[in-house]
């Protein structure tokens, strides 16, 4: 049973436009959301996140929507470069300890990610 | 901040063979987790250290899996008796107490033939 959820496992967008990556949860004890992007042989790199008390959280290119009535967040790179090409991974959090959810304090549940291809 | 830090950053073994990986984490970092990624698949947790207590295994932790953090610095991931189902890239992360901001180091591909 998925928990973390990214439906689209490919985008590609034209250089200079919006990026628009989604994801959707299910667990209503999530608090904490973040997106890693990940290159080929590489560990993920933490790019930006959003606590659930907030609605939109932004950081150069980069904004983080939250829309916790619809358990959905997603995230807009804009403008899109051909250096944002990667793998997108949503990502959330209960800091709540020793809660039932097949988590722990803190550790990460992950969607399956998805691929953007920024064409010059 | 020299980043997280993973050895090796390849390994090929065959099946049966016992394998140990390193993770030496961001230095003021006292959390440390590993997590594995398999293809197509986001990383899945495995187990986690707040200084040198284990605090959490996740069920995909077999008993042929082992991890210690002895002076909560630097952790070490078991494998024994290793098989094919294995193969994953194993990644190790760190972060500080309080933080939900985890930093990866870049893994260790193991391949079981």
């Amino acid at each position: 049973d998925q928990q973390v959820k990214q439906n689209s496992p490919s985008l590609s967008v034209q250089e200079g436009r919006i990026s628009i990556l989604n994801c959707d949860y299910t667990n209503s004890m999530f608090d904490y959301f973040l997106w890693y992007k990940k290159y080929p042989a590489e560990g993920p790199t933490f790019l930006i996140s959003i606590s659930s008390i907030k609605d939109k959280n932004e950081d150069g290119r980069f904004t983080v929507f939250l829309n916790k009535s619809a358990k959905h967040l997603s995230l807009h790179i804009v403008p899109s470069q051909p250096g944002d090409s990667a793998v997108y991974f949503c990502a959330a959090s209960a800091g709540l300890p020793f809660m039932n959810y097949g988590g722990s304090q803190g550790n990460l549940i992950f969607g399956k990610g998805t691929k953007l291809s920024v064409k010059p | 901040d020299t980043g997280v830090s993973q050895d090796p950053r390849h390994k090929i073994t065959k099946r049966g063979q016992n394998v140990t990986f390193r993770c030496d984490p961001i230095s003021e970092h006292n959390r440390l987790y590993w997590y594995r990624q398999t293809l197509g698949q986001g990383p899945e947790f495995l187990t986690y250290f707040q200084n040198e207590a284990q605090l959490e295994k996740s069920r995909l932790l077999s008993d042929r899996f082992s991890a210690e953090r002895p002076k909560g610095s630097f952790s070490t991931l078991e494998i024994q008796r290793t098989e094919q189902g294995d193969s994953a890239m194993y990644l190790c992360a760190s972060s500080r107490s309080g933080s939900h901001e985890q930093y990866f180091g870049p893994g260790t591909r193991l391949t079981v033939t």
